[in-house]
């Protein structure tokens, strides 16, 4: 089945420093990926959607200069995480699916990310 | 986007069926019934998901009323590793073809 490989698990970085997240598409290209935010006891909240070779869509409310998303290729996108806070602390999860696919979508393992 | 309502929280005895609701009275012609399911620290997973027809897989079963406004998954033996939450999730059929999850029916399995 697909699968998408999320990297890293866990990072904990000092305030003011960024952080970069990775989503790969193993098995199979994703034309379009989505990124969540999730905080403790909360549900997932969508922040941006990118697609391969263009600009990401970001959700209202959600800094685009702050958190910045790349799409280069049709197998991989990032989330970096600028200048972090200790309110950025939270769990991010990517999600992907193929472009012409109305099956279910695949999602990472999640990015625990700690800024202290 | 339409949206979905579903109990805050379900338990079940284990090896027992478990029927988890889920009512989308706004539901368009064109939006899918997407079911996912999380486990503490992990991304969702996909469970099932379906359009008018009931759907049936190895992890679960999707019974679509037929008026298409409500929906239960039916997990047919419940195990352990079943206890998450479960998200039920319309997928519009165009557009950006984004999930955005409520906060779906956390289920508990009692040995």
């Amino acid at each position: 089945g697909a699968v998408v490989s999320q990297h890293p698990s866990r990072v904990i970085c000092k305030s003011g420093t960024s952080v970069k997240i990775e989503c790969r598409s193993l098995d199979f290209q994703a034309t379009t990926m989505f990124w969540y935010r999730q905080f403790p006891k909360q549900s997932l909240m969508l922040m941006a959607t990118s697609n391969e070779g263009s600009k990401a869509t970001y959700e209202q409310g959600v800094e685009k200069d702050k958190f910045l998303i790349n799409h280069a290729s049709l197998t991989l996108s990032t989330l970096t995480v600028t200048s972090a806070h200790p309110e950025d602390s939270s769990f991010y999860i990517c999600s992907a699916r193929a472009g012409t696919s109305n099956y279910g979508y695949t999602f990472g393992s999640g990015t625990r990310l700690t800024v202290v | 986007d339409a949206k979905t309502t579903q109990p805050n929280s379900m338990e079940s005895n284990e090896e027992e069926p478990v029927h988890l609701p889920c009512n989308h009275s706004t539901i368009s012609g064109t939006d899918y019934i997407h079911w996912y399911r999380q486990l503490p620290s992990q991304g969702p997973e996909y469970v099932i998901h379906g359009l008018t027809s009931n759907v049936n897989n190895r992890m679960a079963s999707l019974a679509i009323a037929e008026d298409r406004k409500s929906s239960t998954l039916i997990l047919h033996r419940a195990t352990l590793r079943d206890a998450a939450v479960y998200y039920c999730i319309l997928r519009s059929g165009a557009g950006s073809y984004q999930l955005t999850f409520g906060k779906g029916t956390k289920l508990s399995v009692i040995p």
